[in-house]
Parts: C-alpha cells; structure tokens; sequence
C-alpha cells in the first residue's frame, strides 16, 4: 500500500524551532515529488512548496519562499518541513502528498499531476 | 482569500445529488486540470477524481466532474451520510507557478 505517514501533533512556543515529517512507503520514494500543504485553522489550503528526493530539487510558494525549510532523506524515505523561529500565524495543519501523475511521452509538467495519497496531517499549534 | 472560488457550503438529503462549483480563470482551471479532495476530520485528504472526472480506484461512481472554460463542477448522487466532509478543487496556476485550491466547500448531509 502505497503510504505517507506524518509524525504527531506539536506545541510550540513563539520563537522555537520545529521540523516535522513525512515517511512514505509502498513506492519508490525518491522518484516522486512530495507536496507540503497548509491548512490555517478554520481555513482552506494552501500549496506550500514541493521538493524531488532523487536531487533534492526544490520549489516554493512565493507565499512560502524563506519561511520554511524543506529537506528530505533519501535513505529513510522521509521528507521534512521546518521552522527556525514559530510565530503564533503558522498554527495549523501540515499535510505532505506524493504528487503522482501520468505522464506522456512527450508532456511530465507539473500541471498533469494531482496529489495521491496525503499523509494525514500534523497539527501544529504555536502558543505562548 | 482563494483565486479559486467554491461556495463555502452545500447541503442535501440523503439520496439526493448534490453540485459544487470551482471557478478560476484562464490562468488556472481555464487552462489545466482540475482535481477533486475530500477532507474528512482527523484523516488523510483523499483524492476523489483528477483530470477533471477521472475517478481513482476505489472512489465511487456516485462522484462525478465536469469542466467547462474557467468552472469546474463535482457531482455526487445518492447522497450519503458518510459523505458530509469538505472538498477542494486544485488546479495548476500561471501566475503562482504552483498549485492553486479552492477555497473548500463544507457538505452537510441533512
């Protein structure tokens, strides 16, 4: 079975640092890109960055870009997303999800793909 | 707020068919494909049709999509308790250089 599984919920202080994950498995992890999306309390989603395990190729929200660290390990299947300094605004929900699509012989863009599965979210709660 | 736009709610009774809207522009569902999610509380978002109305293994034909210019639409007949959830559409947008979502729809099953 094709799987993300995230690590559990966090509280934070304003200030602190923080790095969840996302481990997959049932498929060759480092051919498949990971999506982070965010979900603020009471809101919708949002598409916070993606990155390609095989090279570690990333690309970001302009929304996201320099707030937020994306990483991975190959050799553990696992991808993560990470803060150096909370604030109270990045309390929420953090899903991952492999980005997967059919692609052509002659078209693999980003557009073609959806995401399947999702991993099933990290609440991230930021309090003092 | 989302460029693309869903109602905020939809309701039906059980049994009934239910639509819900996701309206963009050409800089997104106009030009690329639309996905469908369902959010349940507490699990993993699961992906109920991509490519506009192609339906994954495992999802019902009770769901349904359709895309016409820059609107996009989820349908789901014979309405189901265990359908009451929130769903987002999600398409490619030109200008983000990155996926865009609705803003969600919350279905009640009266």
């Amino acid at each position: 079975e094709v799987q993300l599984v995230q690590s559990g919920a966090e509280v934070k202080k304003p200030g602190e640092s923080l790095k969840i994950s996302c481990k997959g498995s049932g498929y060759s992890f480092s051919g498949y890109w990971i999506v982070w999306v965010r979900q603020m309390p009471g809101k919708g989603l949002e598409w916070m960055g993606i990155i390609y395990p095989e090279n570690s190729d990333i690309r970001f929200s302009p929304s996201f870009q320099g707030q937020v660290t994306i990483s991975v390990d190959k050799s553990s299947s696992t991808a993560f997303l990470q803060w150096s300094s909370l604030r109270a605004s990045d309390s929420g929900i953090y899903y991952c999800a492999r980005l997967f699509g059919h692609c052509t012989d002659t078209d693999c863009s980003f557009p073609i793909h959806w995401f399947d599965p999702w991993g099933q979210g990290t609440q991230v709660t930021v309090s003092s | 707020q989302s460029v693309v736009t869903q109602p905020p709610s939809a309701s039906g009774t059980p049994g009934q068919r239910v639509t819900i809207s996701c309206s963009g522009s050409i800089s997104n569902v106009g030009n690329y494909y639309v996905s469908w999610y369902q959010l349940l509380p507490g699990t993993a978002p699961k992906l109920l049709l991509y490519r506009n109305n192609q339906r994954p293994s495992g999802v019902p034909d009770r769901f349904s999509g359709s895309k016409s210019d820059t609107s996009a639409s989820l349908a789901i007949s014979g309405l189901r308790s265990e359908d009451e959830a929130d769903y987002y559409c999600a398409s490619w947008d030109d200008s983000l250089s990155g996926w865009v979502f609705g803003g969600g729809t919350k279905l009640t099953v009266l």
